[in-house]
């Protein structure tokens, strides 16, 4: 599977935009990038996806480069609610398992 | 609303006894999975199941069992050989490899 790195953690200003990196840089080319974001004691919760291009929803955009070895989640305008963990995974080729590292804890500030 | 149900919450045991923790989805997905969390841990996949009938283990299923004899029902049993099942249990299902999981909400297993 191909494995991804994120920063331990962030610090954010409310309102302001969080940017939240990801490498992937063993990603092939048929797998799909993912972001998640887990609430103290919660179960995971879908942000958003892709594959090559850009993509946004009504939670986040996900900017992948070009040689698709990283990856930003961006929230746009941060909220408190905003403060989880935020996971960065990787599908593999079988697209049936999901491998989650230690994320990114994003804490936004007032 | 379809969605995936995680019972009960919490759940004590005491050393050596099996429990059995029940996942439950109505979202017709065929695809379900059972991860393990430790506290400020990333998941862990326990066991996986891509259709009724059938499973794989994954990275870490020694100590644990599963069935998958209909499509809406994942149960996990935590059996006494696991040597430290204190956790926080997550349920998930997924239509197929291009779609986003589905998790549930959790159960927290203490062992006493």
């Amino acid at each position: 599977d191909a494995k991804t790195t994120q920063p331990p953690s962030m610090d954010c200003a409310e309102g302001r935009a969080a940017n939240l990196p990801c490498n992937h840089s063993t990603i092939s080319g048929n797998e799909y990038v993912y972001w998640y974001r887990q609430i103290h004691s919660q179960g995971p919760q879908y942000i958003i996806h892709g594959l090559k291009n850009n993509e946004t929803n009504e939670m986040a955009s996900l900017i992948i480069t070009e040689d698709r070895k990283s990856s930003t989640l961006i929230l746009p305008h941060a909220t408190l609610r905003d403060t989880a963990v935020y996971y960065c995974i990787v599908l593999n080729n079988a697209g049936n398992m999901l491998t989650f590292g230690g994320g990114t804890r994003l804490m936004v500030k007032p | 609303d379809g969605g995936i149900t995680q019972s009960p919450k919490y759940l004590f045991r005491k050393e050596g006894q099996n429990v059995t923790l029940s996942c439950e989805q109505n979202l017709n997905h065929d695809a379900m999975y059972w991860y393990r969390q430790d506290p400020g841990q990333g998941l862990r996949l326990i066991y996986y199941s891509q259709i009724v009938n059938d499973f794989q283990k994954g990275d870490i299923a020694e100590g644990y069992s599963v069935s998958r004899e209909k499509k809406e029902s994942f149960p996990l049993t935590v059996t006494s050989a696991q040597k430290n099942p204190t956790a926080f249990y997550l349920c998930a299902s997924s239509r197929d490899k291009n779609y986003g999981y589905t998790f549930g909400s959790g159960t927290r297993l203490t062992v006493v």
